[in-house]
């Protein structure tokens, strides 16, 4: 079975531009979820879906981050603008019920 | 958010032996998993706990969720090269949100 599906895998953009990353989640999955990586904060939860609808999105950092779940199979995180401190993995989940969570590769994003 | 302490941080050892790392809360969780990362990569899930004081094994791994609720330990056994990478732990707080705590990781070095 194909895992969770993250594009693009490595995006490098100049600060101001739009950044908009994508994922599809594992088929039959009901929870999405978003997460930061960095080496200073580590794992940090952005925001997470359940049945397409958002549920916790405390941890956005700011209005310049929005998170969309258009229909099951897909979800986009958009920054905009997007400055240096935004570089950082970015992390896409999906789980089915439980706790288990499956994580895609990601996509490392570098501002500049 | 929820503090979860992973020590050691870091753990040089030698091809063959035993490896314990832990994971510590100042609160009760009601679900422990065990995460892998290797570079370029993201977190596969290993092990997931669900009771007070189960143990659980993946292969050469084992797991267990602590009594008190606040802890839970990771040992490998018999480690080899490609156990290299990063480990962590996540917890489930009983709030009945389905967002996951992340600790700060082991890193774990094995000299062949």
């Amino acid at each position: 079975d194909a895992g969770v599906i993250q594009s693009p895998r490595h995006e490098v953009t100049e600060m101001g531009q739009e950044v908009t990353l994508r994922c599809k989640p594992i088929s039959g999955h009901d929870y999405l979820f978003w997460y930061r990586q960095t080496m200073m904060r580590g794992l940090e939860l952005l925001i997470y879906f359940n049945n397409n609808v958002p549920i916790d999105d405390s941890g956005m950092p700011e209005d310049r981050f929005s998170a969309k779940m258009p229909n099951a199979s897909f979800s986009t995180l958009k920054i905009q603008p997007s400055e240096p401190r935004d570089s950082a993995v970015y992390f896409c989940a999906s789980s089915f019920f439980t706790y288990e969570q499956y994580f895609g590769p990601g996509t490392r994003l570098t501002v500049t | 958010g929820q503090q979860l302490n992973q020590s050691p941080q870091s753990m040089f050892i030698q091809e063959g032996e035993d490896v314990s790392m832990n994971c510590t809360s100042s609160s009760i969780f009601n679900t422990w998993l065990w995460y892998k990362q290797d570079p370029g990569e993201g977190p596969v899930l290993l092990i997931a706990l669900y009771k007070a004081g189960e143990l659980t094994s993946n292969g050469r791994l084992t797991a267990q969720f602590g009594i008190t609720r606040k802890d839970s330990f990771l040992n490998i056994s018999a480690s080899i090269p490609s156990d290299v990478g990063i480990y962590f732990c996540a917890g489930q707080t009983p709030t009945g949100a389905n967002n996951l705590f992340f600790g700060t990781g082991t890193r774990l070095t094995v000299i062949p």
